[in-house]
């Protein structure tokens, strides 16, 4: 069964601080992994890694894939009360009819 | 484009009644998700379909729940009869296959007294 694991389950810091989430995968034919955030509605794209060890960067934010550890982790530097959410990622299956499986995900709060 | 559509955004409903939720995909979009989200469980999925035919519905939880999406334009979950253990939010789904992220409806809160 196709599986994906997400720690810590959730994460108080304060404004400043770097945190860094992790997610772990089981995924038959493993094609590519997305990470969310989620606030109040929907969640709302981030990231998507294809390729082992090439790191995706937005702004404070920042991503990168171990294919050979089934595992990414989502880095968020100089963190700040907006960055409080629901992070969550999901693994892609491949082939022509692809699977989106989503860990619980990781709340973080962070405070001022 | 408007984005993935769904209604209604909130359905409050008697135990024992049939519930529909609907979603209108991203025009163009071939793959179409739905899923659950509860405090205790997190994000699952229900069901995908490919090119309107479902694939895997493996997470429905039961035989009360049942999908449909008759053309590319239009999907359906039903709850029949609704429990009070369904409330949560149910989300839909749709992205182009092979290429690119998921993107997200605003999810239809459902609360089932």
């Amino acid at each position: 069964e196709d599986k994906v694991v997400q720690s810590p389950l959730s994460l108080v810091v304060h404004e400043g601080d770097t945190v860094t989430l992790n997610c772990s995968y089981e995924v038959t034919n493993f094609r590519s992994l997305l990470w969310y955030k989620q606030e109040k509605k929907a969640p709302t794209f981030l990231f998507m890694l294809t390729s082992s060890g090439i790191e995706k960067k937005s702004g404070r934010l920042s991503s990168i894939l171990d294919k050979k550890e089934l595992s990414s982790i989502l880095n968020i530097t100089a963190t700040q009360t907006g960055d409080s959410a629901i992070y969550l990622c999901a693994a892609v299956s491949q082939g022509g009819s692809e699977k989106l499986v989503f860990g619980k995900g990781t709340k973080l709060t962070v405070n001022p | 484009d408007a984005g993935v559509i769904q209604s209604p955004r909130h359905e409050v409903t008697e135990m024992g009644q049939e519930v529909t939720l609907r979603c209108k995909p991203i025009s163009g979009h071939n793959s179409l998700f739905w899923y659950r989200q509860t405090m205790m469980r997190g994000l699952e999925l229900l069901i995908y379909f490919n090119n309107n035919v479902p694939i895997d519905d493996s997470g429905m939880p039961e035989d009360r729940f049942s999908a449909k999406m008759p053309n590319a334009s239009f999907s359906t979950l039903k709850i029949q009869p609704s429990e009070p253990r369904d409330s949560a939010v149910y989300f839909c789904a749709s992205r182009f296959a092979g290429q690119g992220s998921a993107f997200f409806g605003q999810g239809t809160r459902l609360t089932v007294v």
